[in-house]
């Protein structure tokens, strides 16, 4: 599975939308890009996920770019219960067994 | 709420000690991963089970196992415990063959060895 990069940090107004990025320069052809977030000690949730088109649910929109070698997770009116680690990961659909390889995700915080 | 629920919430245990953790897959779903989270970072695969086999493992020493029941729920098992595996241990389940589909996680078991 391709390796993700994402900062370490962000933040964000209440209300306003949160855009988080991340860069898979070396996703291949069948590997989709998944986004989880984890609000402390909690488990992760799951967000959204998409292969090439853009992808919208009730959580969050996710905009892929056309060589699909970055992504961003739009969180289109954040609110405090926002403020999480999210987690941008690449995963082949035929991955080997289901793992989730997780790297060090995106601190989010949502000022008031 | 996902539908995947964890016991116990907390545990401690002394090093040396065995553990068991306990996970019950969201309804419908037959296979069920295990992961173990560190302190500030992000979790790490330990194995996968489906049919009640183990299918998948990340690199994690024999002494960490597993089972999956016909219900499909799961126990994870970890002997001689050592003060590394002070962690939150999540527990993911999905529907579908092992190597398709969303994973959907617990809200995990906080373990701390003394």
């Amino acid at each position: 599975d391709a390796k993700t990069t994402q900062p370490t940090s962000m933040d964000c107004a209440e209300g306003r939308a949160a855009n988080l990025p991340c860069n898979h320069s070396t996703i291949s052809g069948n590997e989709y890009v998944y986004w989880y977030r984890q609000i402390h000690s909690q488990g992760p949730q799951y967000i959204i996920h998409g292969l090439k088109n853009n992808e919208t649910n009730e959580m969050a929109s996710l905009i892929i770019t056309e060589d699909r070698k970055s992504s961003t997770l739009i969180l289109p009116h954040a609110t405090l219960r926002d403020t999480a680690v999210y987690y941008c990961i690449v995963r082949g659909l035929y991955s080997s067994a289901s793992k989730i390889i997780f790297g060090s995700g995106t601190r989010l915080s949502i000022r008031p | 709420e996902t539908g995947v629920t964890q016991s116990p919430t907390h545990l401690i245990k002394t090093r040396g000690q065995q553990v068991t953790l306990r996970c019950s897959s969201q309804s419908g779903h037959n296979t069920v991963s295990w992961y173990q989270q560190a302190l500030g970072q992000g979790p790490q695969f330990i194995f996968q089970y489906y049919r009640e086999e183990e299918n998948g493992r990340g690199n994690f020493p024999p002494r960490f196992s597993g089972l999956q029941f016909p219900n499909y729920s799961s126990e994870l098992n970890v002997n001689a415990l050592e003060l590394d595996d002070s962690a939150l241990y999540l527990c993911a389940s999905k529907s579908g063959t092992p190597l398709e589909g969303t994973q959907y996680f617990g809200p995990g078991t906080r373990l701390t060895v003394l």
